[in-house]
């Protein structure tokens, strides 16, 4: 069956170190995976795209890798701040098909 | 401000009573989705509309119907909301296709069914 699994469990990390979160998939030939970033009782917000023939992203202080024999991404925010405190959500689009998947999410909390 | 709304964001209803959410984009985005959110289950995608007319559904359609007869509108409409239909909705909408483009969220709304 098809998965996307990302660590359901709290991330705690010190302000200032880098945050590294992963998002792996099972059963899927994606076109590309997105990340967005969700903050209690609000929506999703796009962050970043990496289509299936890239290896990395960078936007600021954010970076994703894309590893299509892994079938794994992983997605980091450099000198994290606790404004990054949030749910960072992982999704990808099959190559076949028009829908756009979630992971179930990872919490992250930067602590000062 | 370009943005995403629905209405209303926090509805209490009893079993069976029928209901609408409504959306709306700004944008003139062609594509629009419904999700919706539970505890360890994640966002998981109702039904969707690449244009005008033209809908299908997603994860977990049962008990919903949506319809897309402008293209700014996307309501979602339960006719018999059951207790397992509680949950945090959300509305989504983007260029086109899901292509590259990026997926505009509104604020949810949150159902509660009794």
């Amino acid at each position: 069956s098809q998965k996307i699994e990302q660590n359901s469990e709290a991330l705690n990390i010190q302000e200032g170190k880098t945050a590294t979160l992963t998002c792996n998939y099972t059963n899927y030939s994606p076109a590309y995976l997105q990340w967005y970033r969700q903050d209690p009782g609000r929506g999703p917000v796009f962050l970043l795209l990496i289509r299936e023939n890239e290896k990395e992203k960078r936007k600021e202080r954010l970076k994703v890798t894309f590893d299509t024999t892994l079938k794994q991404s992983l997605f980091h925010i450099t000198a994290s701040q606790p404004a990054d405190s949030a749910t960072y959500l992982c999704a990808l689009r099959n190559n076949a098909g028009n829908m756009l998947t979630f992971g179930g999410g990872t919490r992250l909390m930067v602590k000062p | 401000e370009a943005q995403v709304t629905q209405n209303p964001r926090y509805l209490i209803t009893v079993t069976g009573k029928k209901l609408t959410v409504t959306c709306s984009q700004n944008m003139n985005h062609e594509y629009m989705s419904w999700y919706r959110q539970d505890p360890g289950l994640g966002l998981r995608q109702i039904y969707y509309s690449m244009n005008v007319e033209v809908t299908d559904k997603g994860d977990v359609p049962e008990g919903y119907k949506v319809s897309r007869k402008e293209k700014r509108n996307f309501p979602l409409i339960l006719e018999s909301p059951s207790p397992n239909q509680t949950s945090l909705y959300f509305c989504a909408s983007s260029l086109q296709e899901l292509s590259t483009d990026t997926q505009y969220f509104g604020p949810g709304t949150r159902l509660t069914v009794l």
